[in-house]
């Protein structure tokens, strides 16, 4: 597609439940971003990708969460025994290496609500 | 990355240019302005990124001082549907590092348009 592809855009799962979220960034982007956004807050970075290695995590806020990044292309963010505060819209983004500064694309998010 | 400071809140009637400023003191010569917006709901939107030298495009200008230590994004007829959060950061333009051009989300300006 043309932009940034997340799915699902909406989810509630229980409480105690393991989530997976994707994400399929733009075609040649081997850059990819994953973000978080709790209702009135700001975003809030989680972890990045270059290709499928993920030099920075330091976002993930705890090891509860993971994520992987499969052929330089696709994502999946996991969020194990979820619970109540990790309801928020988790949004994705992508963008060609870091220089010459260069733009990230967003995409719309995954709505997460934890009952 | 360094930090930027913005207005919390502007309006601007219908029609009537939007300047939003926003500073950076701590801007080093590497680092880009790049403007995103996100209305409710919805994924950041990029609107426009610059170096040194004014910026414009199909939706907005972006004037940067000459020491670039602030600048102004300027809508230049606002209508309804700009109003929206607006996000002012710096970004580095370099490969790898620590920061590995990622994007750090401050508060942003809310603008709202009124008629």
């Amino acid at each position: 597609g043309a932009g940034v592809s997340q799915s699902p855009s909406n989810k509630v799962t229980e409480k105690g439940k393991d989530v997976e979220l994707r994400c399929d960034p733009i075609s040649g982007h081997t850059a990819l971003y994953w973000y978080r956004q709790s209702l009135g807050q700001g975003l809030e970075f989680l972890i990045y990708f270059q290709g499928n290695s993920a030099p920075d995590k330091s976002g993930l806020p705890s090891d509860r969460f993971s994520a992987e990044r499969t052929g330089g292309s696709v994502s999946t963010l996991t969020i194990q025994r979820t619970q109540q505060e990790d309801s928020a819209v988790y949004l994705c983004a992508s963008a060609i290496p870091p220089g010459l500064g260069n733009t990230i694309y967003f995409g719309e998010g995954s709505w997460l609500t934890v009952v | 990355d360094a930090k930027t400071t913005q207005p919390t809140s502007m309006d601007c009637a219908e029609g009537r240019a939007a300047n939003l400023p926003c500073n950076h003191s701590t801007i080093s010569g590497n680092e880009y302005v790049y403007w995103y917006r996100q209305i409710h709901s919805q994924g950041p939107q990029y609107i426009i990124h610059g170096l040194k030298n004014n910026e414009t495009n199909e939706m907005a200008s972006l004037i940067i001082t000459e020491d670039r230590k602030s600048s102004t994004l300027i809508l230049p007829h606002a209508t309804l549907r700009d109003t929206a959060v607006y996000y002012c950061i710096v970004r580095t333009a370099n490969a790898g590092g620590t920061s590995y051009g990622k994007l750090t989300f401050g508060q942003g300006t809310i603008l709202t348009v009124h008629p």
